[in-house]
This record gives C-alpha cells, sequence and structure tokens, in this order.
C-alpha cells in the first residue's frame, strides 16, 4: 500500500506572506492527491486535490504542484491570514486503482501571525 | 450537502469497558471509514466498509471491530477499553469510485 510524508509538522509565517508544505508518497501508479484542512475543533474538509494528469491546480490563493518523477505533490498558499491557520493533511489512495481508503500524511500545524 | 454525524462529541469511559462509536450519513454513501487522530500520528485508518455487512482492516484494527447493519450507519466498537484507546476519532464515507472523503465531526474519548 501506500505511504504518505509530509513536511515540515509546523510552520509559522507572517501574514502576507507565502506558506508551502510539501508531501512525498510511494507507490508511482498512485493518481489522485487531495489536500484537508482541518480548522481548530472541526472536521477535516478538502481544499484542493490533483490528478497525475496535471502538473498544477489552482484555486484562488492555493494551489497544489505535482512532480510525478519525484514522486512529490505540495500545497502553496499566497497572502497568507490569520484564517488560514489550522492544521492541513496530504493524502493519497491506498492502491492506485478501485475503491480505495486514503491514506493521510501526519500533518502540518500552520499558524498565521499578524 | 453531505452529512456525517457521529453521535457523541465527546465521551469519557472506564478501562475495561465495551464503547460503541456510531456514525450515520444521510447522502448513500457506499463507502464509510474510521480514523483515529493523535498529534504528530495524523490519521490512520482503523476500519472501513465498502457495502453493508462487509468489513475490512485498515492500519490500525487491533483492540477495535465493526458492524453495518445499515447501508447509512457504521459503527465502531472498543471490545474492552484502554487507556491507550483515548484518542479523536473521526468517521468518513464516500460515493463507491471516488476517492474524496467526508469527515463527521469527531468524538473525542478519554478512558480513564
Amino acid at each position: 500500500g501506500e505511504n504518505v510524508e509530509q513536511h515540515p509538522s509546523t510552520l509559522s509565517v507572517q501574514e502576507g506572506d507565502s506558506a508551502v508544505i510539501k508531501c512525498t508518497y510511494s507507490d508511482s501508479a498512485s493518481n489522485y492527491f487531495p489536500w484537508y484542512k482541518q480548522e481548530l475543533g472541526k472536521r477535516p474538509q478538502l481544499i484542493i486535490d490533483i490528478r497525475s494528469n496535471v502538473g498544477e491546480k489552482k484555486d484562488q490563493r492555493i494551489a497544489v504542484t505535482l512532480n510525478k518523477t519525484a514522486k512529490h505533490f505540495s500545497l502553496h498558499i499566497t497572502e497568507t491570514q490569520p484564517e488560514d491557520s489550522a492544521v492541513y493533511f496530504c493524502a493519497a489512495p491506498s492502491f492506485p486503482s478501485g475503491n480505495t481508503p486514503l491514506v493521510f500524511g501526519k500533518g502540518t500545524r500552520l499558524s498565521v501571525i499578524a | 450537502d453531505v452529512k456525517v454525524t457521529q453521535s457523541s462529541r465527546y465521551l469519557v469511559k472506564r478501562t475495561g469497558e465495551k464503547v460503541f462509536l456510531e456514525c450515520v450519513q444521510d447522502m448513500d454513501h457506499e463507502n464509510m471509514f474510521w480514523y483515529r487522530q493523535d498529534p504528530g500520528l495524523g490519521l490512520r485508518l482503523i476500519y472501513f466498509s465498502y457495502d453493508v455487512k462487509m468489513k475490512e482492516k485498515g492500519d490500525i484494527p487491533e483492540g477495535y471491530s465493526v458492524s453495518r447493519e445499515k447501508k447509512e450507519r457504521f459503527s465502531l466498537i472498543l471490545e474492552s477499553a484502554s487507556t491507550n484507546q483515548t484518542s479523536m476519532y473521526l468517521c468518513a464515507s464516500s460515493l463507491v469510485g471516488t476517492t474524496e472523503a467526508f469527515f463527521g465531526q469527531g468524538t473525542r474519548l478519554t478512558v480513564v
């Protein structure tokens, strides 16, 4: 099955700066890479995802990039705001095909300092 | 909007008790999952189910069992609660053939 590593475990940035969180995965056949955001006391929610047939996807201030050769994908948040403070999880399917649960990274706690 | 509801937000149980955590989803999803969340360890899969009366072990099934008698309900059972099962438990569901998981609000279980 898949193994996902996530770095850093904590990240502090000044409001307005950019934040980058990186994940690596082990199975070169993996084809779907979501990012979840969990605010304090709330449930994880999907914020953006990318499939293996594209290299980058953007949604306003957030973007995800995928490097299939190196087997890593990254979350980029620009112009950070205090409401971006949360724990972020990357994930990949346990197996590349079929009905399969997600394997999650260990999470990154992002703090945006006003 | 998909709704995944867990029966309790907070639960305190004694060592050795049998504990039931309930999860209900209202979007007719075939897939349901139980994860455990601990600081520094992320979300770890305990059990999952793709259909009624069907279950599969995840990465950390020891000390747990599950029940899925109805499509919308997936129960996690701690046969004999121990202090190392103190944790946040998250239920999730997804549509068959898709991977996006929708999470419940979580149950913070404390075993004393």
